[in-house]
């Protein structure tokens, strides 16, 4: 049983295109992340939903929406991908008050 | 803003040598502070954690003192291996802070890599 797992693992895209990424968490955490790791490995985050409600909103374009349809999931929508949007995405997913979060294994994009 | 610093690697050692990996932190609060590894190919997973200063945090041989006076909590393992080799990051969350949202900061990440 994967306590935070995200699809899919590989995306490879045209520039131009609009995608998906899902994730959920099955460890009953009511805060849920969106993490972004470039080329050089080095992690921001993007976006934290508590309980369905968006708390974070880093500076990330707008083609960039998250969508929380309950507390168990968190799905990343991206619109009119581009070059530099090519990283690695981590769902992550935490307890409110305990600082620890749990990942899932990433999902590679690449636009083309 | 809170930042984390760790030091430049790759980190390159022979098999049963002593690892110490560097981490400073700035915080304007009482961070929790965590060391996380990244096999190649896969996501991060929590090594361990310090939540006060002086709190020494340890799993599977690895350790890590929160120092509140040098605002540091440097990574060590007294006989590394060679499945030990992989990425190691850093990471602060201020949850006592104004924001208390739980996010992590992370350093840049450190490249360990054991030889046999």
């Amino acid at each position: 049983d994967t306590a935070v797992s995200q699809t899919p693992k590989y995306l490879v895209t045209q520039m131009g295109n609009d995608k998906s990424i899902k994730c959920e968490q099955n460890l009953g955490h009511d805060t849920m992340y969106w993490y972004k790791q470039d080329s050089k490995k080095f992690l921001k985050i993007m976006f934290s939903y508590n309980n369905k409600e968006l708390i974070i909103n880093e500076t990330v374009p707008n083609r960039f929406s998250p969508k929380s349809p309950d507390k168990a999931h968190l799905n990343l929508h991206i619109n009119s991908l581009e070059l530099g949007d090519s990283a690695v995405y981590f769902c992550a997913s935490s307890q409110e008050g305990r600082g620890e979060a749990f990942f899932g294994q990433g999902t590679r994009l690449t636009v083309v | 803003g809170d930042s984390v610093t760790q030091m430049e690697g790759p980190v390159t050692l022979s098999e049963e040598a002593f690892l110490t990996i560097n981490c400073t932190y700035t915080a304007t609060g009482y961070p929790s502070l965590f060391w996380y590894v990244q096999y190649p190919g896969e996501g991060l997973q929590l090594l361990l954690k310090a939540t006060k200063a002086d709190d020494k945090g340890s799993n599977k041989g690895f350790e890590a003192t929160y120092r509140k006076e040098t605002t540091s909590f440097h990574l060590e393992k007294g006989s590394v291996q060679v499945s030990d080799s992989a990425v190691y990051f850093c990471a602060l969350s201020d949850l006592a802070g104004s924001s208390n949202t739980g996010k992590l900061i992370f350093g840049q990440g450190t490249t360990l890599q054991v030889k046999p």
